[in-house]
């Protein structure tokens, strides 16, 4: 079964750290660009960032450059998220997704894991 | 950044009826990279429809898509009890991807 479970969320003070974690399994993962998307609480969805299969091209929304870095391990079927300097804003629920075509950088998303929170507060 | 625009925001349709689903871009999406997307509480995002026309896996046929350039459709000719969930478009055509706000397809 294609799947691709998330952890790490939890709840950080403003300006902390927090390094998200998602396992996939059941499809060749090192051939598949990987995203991450948020959702805030009653918001929509909004793209974080993505990576090639290769690592060679890896992009960021405007939001979390500078503060957010992915990467992924093709040996562990692994992709990661390590968030710092936390706001706030921040706060939401981080799925993990896959690019449907394989070697493709851009495509439609049509594997998502169930999720992960992520709380920013005092 | 290209915006994108859904409307309505909130669709109030009974079982049986046709929902017709709109996304406007600011600007052009290349190659009809568009996708539609199915959310219920609770769940993660389901691919319905990509490449503006194109059904993903498993997708009933009553979900059809349409459109090119900055306006794009999504029709579901009889809405069965579990359609009713937020729809979100998304462009992958340009970086930064972004999605719309969402339809929410309610039962009247």
């Amino acid at each position: 079964e294609v799947q691709l479970v998330e952890s790490g969320g939890g709840l950080v003070k403003p300006g902390g750290s927090l390094k998200l974690s998602c396992a996939a399994s059941g499809f060749t993962f090192s051939s598949y660009t990987m995203n991450w998307v948020r959702q805030a609480p009653g918001k929509g969805l909004e793209w974080v960032s993505s990576i090639s299969h290769s690592s060679i091209y890896i992009y960021y929304a405007d939001s979390v450059k500078g503060r957010f870095t992915i990467s992924r391990d093709n040996a562990k079927n692994s992709l990661y998220l390590q968030m710092n300097s936390l706001r706030a804003e921040d706060t939401a629920v981080y799925y993990c997704a896959r690019i449907y075509l394989v070697y493709s950088i851009r495509d439609a998303f049509d594997i998502w894991g169930q999720g992960t929170m992520v709380t920013v507060s005092s | 950044e290209i915006v994108l625009t859904q409307s309505p925001g909130t669709l109030s349709l009974s079982p049986g009826e046709r929902a017709t689903l709109s996304c406007r871009a600011s600007q052009s999406i290349s190659s009809g990279y568009l996708a539609w997307y199915q959310q219920k509480p609770g769940q993660a995002p389901r691919l319905v429809i990509y490449g503006a026309s194109s059904r993903a896996t498993g997708i009933p046929v009553r979900f059809s898509g349409s459109g090119s350039g900055t306006d794009f459709t999504l029709t579901i000719s009889r809405l069965e009890p579990e359609d009713f969930a937020v729809y979100y478009c998304q462009q992958y055509g340009s970086s930064p991807w972004t999605f719309g706000q969402g339809t929410k397809v309610e039962i009247k």
